[in-house]
């Protein structure tokens, strides 16, 4: 069971250029997420799904897009890198229904272990 | 106003300190409430869930008021490796779909 794992680690980009981040969970988790983390600003939600074929835009979606063709995959697209995209991504995975109070776990969100992007 | 807001820190206490911080919401029909623990240059992870009764786990004490709208972590003899930003987790939604971060709190321990 690896959990949520993101591809690449690293990665530096020049503006204009497009790339995948890849993630994948192997928890049979229906809710998906990709979030961004900036110094001092937290984690902002970029894109989620709630199963496969079923995306929606968080609280910053511009510059990016968002597939899910399956429950396991649920890649990050940036369609033309700018240096305001430099940031660290996470990606995250958990049970779509809210859980019962003191069920441990239930709503546990997991997240990969980040994609350090940086754009030139 | 951030609809989730913690005090950043950095909080700096000694070994064996008590140390507590809030974490407050502005949406009254949030849902379910978490504390998660980063690392430097890591993933989060989940630390508790709050409950309306407050909860215990070990050092941690997490408590929920939901009347003022905030959420508070308190540990107990704090150990050096308690050193870790803490970021509180707010669900939203008929179905949590909605979950928001605070920007988090970071704590040292110093020997």
């Amino acid at each position: 069971n690896a959990g949520v794992t993101q591809t690449p680690k690293f990665q530096v980009l020049k503006t204009g250029q497009s790339m995948t981040l890849q993630c994948a969970q192997d928890m049979n988790h229906e809710y998906m997420s990709w979030y961004r983390q900036d110094p001092g600003m937290g984690l902002r939600l970029i894109h989620y799904s709630v199963g496969a074929g079923i995306t929606d835009q968080g609280e910053v979606p511009n510059g990016y897009n968002v597939s899910r063709s399956t429950t396991e995959d649920f890649p990050l697209r940036l369609l033309s890198a700018a240096p305001s995209q430099t940031s660290v991504y996470f990606c995250a995975s958990r049970l779509q229904k809210p859980g019962l109070a003191g069920v441990r776990g239930y709503n546990e969100q997991f997240f990969g272990p980040g994609t350090r992007l940086t754009v030139l | 106003r951030k609809e989730v807001e913690q005090d950043p820190g950095p909080f700096n206490v000694p070994e064996g300190a008590t140390v507590a911080f809030n974490c407050t919401y502005s949406n009254s029909a949030s849902q379910s409430f978490f504390w998660y623990r980063q690392d430097c240059r890591k993933e989060p992870k989940l630390l508790m869930s709050v409950y309306s009764s407050g909860n215990e786990d070990g050092r941690f004490t997490a408590q929920l008021n939901r009347a003022s709208q905030y959420i508070s972590l308190l540990i107990r003899d704090s150990k050096l490796s308690d050193s870790a930003t803490y970021l509180c987790v707010v669900f939203e939604g008929s179905s949590a779909s909605k979950i928001i971060f605070g920007s988090g709190t970071r704590l040292s321990i110093r020997p």
